[in-house]
């Protein structure tokens, strides 16, 4: 699995966007990108995913650079609720080991 | 469709004795694992399988043993219980392979105390 770097820590203020960054420099042309996040206490749940073109779904934004270097997780609306450990993964799909990183702790700030 | 189920939720034991947290799915998946979370950390692999009668060892395997007989069953075992087993456990699962991206599902996590 590529490695991939993220902030320790962001705050957002409610209401606004929270953009999260991760860079994965050595990414693979077949590596997928994945988004989790872990509630405080709860399981991990997806996010979403995506390969190289930018993706949308019901909880957020995956915008993935030209050269796949980088991608941004954008909550475009943050709410409290949003607060939470961010990770981002890169693999190949069909890849065995699925490994996490120590994540973004975001806090959304009232 | 109850996903992902473990049990038990929480779990106090002592030094030496042995304990095996169940994991569940009801998804037809093919790939499960186990992670644990200490305090302030990410998540660290423990055993996986792909399938039923398949497993393999992850990050940190010492001090666990897991069997796959089912597919929708994948037992964690703790032989003889320390101290530094004292995290919350996570069981996860997913299709596999390229089926559905390989998205991951996770239990609500059980909380283990090592006295």
């Amino acid at each position: 699995d590529a490695k991939t770097t993220q902030p320790t820590s962001m705050d957002c203020a409610e209401g606004r966007a929270a953009n999260l960054p991760c860079n994965h420099s050595t990414i693979s042309g077949n590596e997928y990108v994945y988004w989790y996040r872990q509630i405080h206490s709860q399981g991990p749940q997806y996010i979403i995913h995506g390969l190289k073109n930018n993706e949308t779904n019901e909880m957020a934004s995956l915008i993935i650079t030209e050269d796949r270097k980088s991608s941004t997780l954008i909550l475009p609306h943050a709410t409290l609720r949003d607060t939470a450990v961010y990770y981002c993964i890169v693999r190949v799909a069909s890849d065995d080991k699925i490994i996490f990183g120590k994540g973004t702790r975001l806090h959304i700030l009232p | 469709n109850a996903g992902v189920t473990q049990t038990p939720k929480f779990q106090v034991l002592k030094t030496g004795q042995s304990m095996t947290l169940q994991c569940a799915q009801d998804m037809n998946h093919e790939y499960m694992s186990w992670y644990r979370q200490d305090p302030g950390m990410g998540l660290r692999l423990i055993h996986y399988s792909v399938g039923a009668g398949i497993t393999d060892q992850g990050e940190v395997p010492n001090g666990y043993n897991v069997s796959r007989s089912t597919t929708e069953d994948f037992p964690l075992r703790l032989l003889s219980a320390a101290p530094s087993q004292t995290s919350v456990y996570f069981c996860a699962s997913s299709y596999g392979g390229e089926v559905a991206k390989n998205i991951q599902y996770f239990g609500a996590g059980t909380r283990l105390s090592v006295l």
